[in-house]
């Protein structure tokens, strides 16, 4: 059974670093693309970038570039999403994603349970 | 970059009517690249229709997709209960934006 489970919820202050997590399992991690989405408090979905986990090509979002950065570790099939200085607007939830099936025109058919980022002084 | 727009914002319906939503393009896309994504409160989304028309695993057959170029429906024949929440399309090529979202609301 395809699975991804999020790391648990986080506060933080304006102007501090944050990584969250992604772990997959119950497929080949490093053969599937994972993306980020954002969703604002009562707003709508925001692509945010993909990976592929097996070169660790990153294609990020125009409104996310430079903003965030998607890395993984394919040694412990994880996918991570960090900021370097949190901003009150960050405040959100995330999700991490899998393709549906691996080529690149697969949307995302397995979702994570979502990682609640609050920033907050 | 393309633009998405959905419409209506919600769609108040009683159990058991169709259910009508449409996603209006920007640009023409490739039917390959558009998916449906339907949004409970609480909960991640899931992925209902893919490449326009393609129901995903285990999603009812009453969910359909349709539609080309730069217009997209997704219809739902008869609305069960469960079925009232945000529906969501996105493009998934070189572009992967989503829509702003239709909520699908109990009349």
């Amino acid at each position: 059974e395809v699975q991804l489970v999020q790391s648990g919820a986080e506060v933080r202050k304006p102007g501090e670093s944050l990584k969250i997590s992604c772990k997959g399992s119950g497929y080949t991690f490093t053969t599937y693309y994972i993306g980020w989405v954002r969703q604002m408090p009562g707003k709508g979905l925001e692509w945010m970038g993909i990976i592929w986990p097996g070169d660790s090509e990153t294609r990020y979002s125009p409104s996310f570039q430079g903003q965030v950065t998607i890395s993984v570790d394919k040694s412990i099939n994880t996918a991570y999403l960090q900021w370097s200085g949190l901003k009150a607007s960050d405040t959100a939830m995330y999700y991490c994603a899998r393709q549906y099936c691996n080529s690149i025109s697969c949307p995302m058919g397995y979702w994570g349970q979502g990682t609640l980022v609050t920033v907050s002084s | 970059e393309i633009v998405l727009t959905q419409s209506p914002g919600t769609l108040s319906l009683s159990p058991g009517k169709r259910a009508t939503l449409s996603c209006r393009a920007s640009h023409i896309v490739s039917n390959t690249y558009l998916a449906w994504y339907q949004q409970k409160p609480g909960q991640a989304p899931r992925l209902l229709i893919y490449g326009a028309s393609s129901r995903a695993t285990g999603i009812p057959d009453r969910f359909s997709g349709s539609g080309s170029g730069t217009d997209f429906t997704l219809t739902i024949s008869r609305l069960e209960p469960e079925d009232f929440a945000v529906y969501y399309c996105q493009l998934f090529g070189s572009s992967r934006t989503f829509g702003q979202g239709t909520k699908v609301e109990i009349k």
